[in-house]
């Protein structure tokens, strides 16, 4: 099956920029999606096919895809920010087509 | 905008059948070309997809759950629902259910707030 790795946890002190990778077997020719999870809520999509961001999603969420490893980049950091970011794509090929990645907890300092 | 909220028993005893189901309101579950994903998240743990239905009808599940799985609609409602049989405690998890835009590499848009589900005798 298709695995996709993110490292645990990021550390980020407000105003600075995050960034969290998503690592996959050439991951560069899917299309990954990122949504952010707070504590007790439901994950918002926050990055879609790559480098889209859905309507109200702020500017600083950005997202890039090459090679084996997709990144989200969180600029201008805030605490509301706080939260766990997951990958996810979707292959067809693989014994489970729709895959999330195990999250990044993403740490406002 | 659309809208999902599950509902169903928080506490389901072993070896019986887990029931949920979701409303949707602000779009239709028949609206051509969405799919309607149940996911599903362990106590701490990541995000696992179970299956989907799609406004045709056709539904696909994730091949590890695929023998224990339904998911079927009710549009008279506007609902579609999840049935899981055989639980264990390892089915104990946040259910949550989640709109797409069709099946496929689309992302999981819209999701419901999740409701907890609990496997214990």
């Amino acid at each position: 099956s298709y695995v996709l790795t993110q490292p645990p946890s990021v550390s980020v002190a407000p105003g600075e920029t995050a960034r969290m990778t998503c690592g996959g077997n050439n991951i560069g020719s899917k299309s990954v999606n990122w949504y952010q999870q707070k504590p007790g809520q439901a994950p918002v999509l926050v990055v879609y096919y790559n480098t889209d961001r859905p309507s109200g999603i702020p500017e600083r969420f950005a997202g890039s895809n090459s090679g084996n490893t997709a990144t989200l980049t969180i600029s201008r950091v805030e605490g509301g920010d706080e939260a766990d970011y997951y990958c996810q794509v979707w292959s067809r090929s693989s014994d489970h087509p729709y895959v999330f990645g195990p999250g990044t907890k993403v740490t406002v300092l | 905008q659309v809208q999902l909220q599950e509902s169903g028993p928080g506490l389901v005893k072993p070896s019986q059948t887990l029931s949920l189901t979701c409303t949707v309101s602000g779009d239709s579950i028949s609206s051509d070309g969405y799919c309607w994903s149940w996911i599903r998240q362990h106590p701490g743990k990541g995000l696992e997809w179970i299956g989907y239905i799609c406004y045709s009808g056709a539904t696909d599940y994730d091949p590890s759950l695929k023998s224990r799985v339904t998911i079927s609609p009710d549009t008279s409602k506007n609902q579609f629902s999840l049935k899981l049989s055989s639980v264990t405690a390892a089915d104990t998890a946040v259910y949550y259910c989640a709109k797409m835009a069709a099946a496929g590499q689309e992302p999981f848009d819209v999701w419901g707030q999740g409701t907890m589900v609990t496997v214990s005798s």
